[in-house]
């Protein structure tokens, strides 16, 4: 089945650490997302990428670094440099650069900060 | 800026009831997207529904159906014969035609009473 896998489900990361979060979709959609989701809100976009190593910032890229390298993968790192990095992730993709017909999202990763 | 409101945090509706859940958003533009979409316990999005501004019929998909009022900048949903699977979270959510960001509203937990 085609579809969006984020890695780990569950994610811990110490004080000054830099995590990686993994995103994978078979889906052959074009355009890649990170969103961030925190209790009582909408979601905010992190980053996005169109194309294959290209992307650009969203509303709250500060502290977060992407690569795209290949049309299937869109890994984030959430760097030492983000000062409150637990929330849930959540990766989308879509056909097409624009999203026209709507978003398919992975089942998310918590990142919790010990 | 474009801005998306939903103005019930929570909603409760008793199964196999109907129950709609708003939605209102801010726009300059004539052209754009609309989306409602589902979040279940498990925090993966789902996609409920799409509407395309510039078509006047309203979208439905099964038991959702939405009451789309242009000129009122309103985009509300209708769940018909509610189930206890409806049980979720909702955002609405807006698409520029030009810009490919999705702004997304807080969200309204739905609850079904059995």
């Amino acid at each position: 089945d085609g579809g969006i896998t984020q890695s780990p489900k569950y994610l811990f990361r110490k004080e000054g650490q830099n995590v990686t979060l993994s995103c994978e979709q078979n889906l052959n959609h074009d355009a890649m997302y990170w969103y961030r989701q925190d209790p009582g809100q909408g979601l905010r976009l992190i980053y996005y990428s169109q194309i294959v190593n290209d992307f650009q910032k969203g509303d709250i890229a500060e502290g977060y670094s992407v690569s795209r390298e290949k049309k299937e993968s869109f890994p984030l790192t959430v760097t030492s440099a983000q000062k409150n990095p637990t929330a849930f992730y959540l990766c989308a993709s879509s056909i097409g650069a624009g999203g026209d017909y709507g978003y398919t999202f992975g089942s998310g990763t918590r990142l919790t900060v010990v | 800026a474009q801005t998306v409101t939903q103005s019930q945090p929570e909603m409760s509706v008793q199964e196999a009831e109907t129950v709609t859940l708003s939605c209102t958003y801010d726009t300059s533009e004539s052209d754009y997207y609309l989306f409602w979409y589902k979040q279940p316990p498990s925090r993966q999005m789902i996609l409920v529904i799409r509407q395309e501004a510039y078509k006047q019929q309203n979208a439905t998909e099964n038991r959702f159906s939405v009451n789309f009022q242009k000129a009122a900048k309103s985009f509300s949903l209708k769940i018909s014969d509610s189930q206890l699977g409806d049980a979720a979270m909702y955002f609405c959510a807006y698409r520029s035609a030009i810009y490919y960001q999705l702004i997304w509203g807080a969200g309204t937990k739905l609850i079904i009473k059995p």
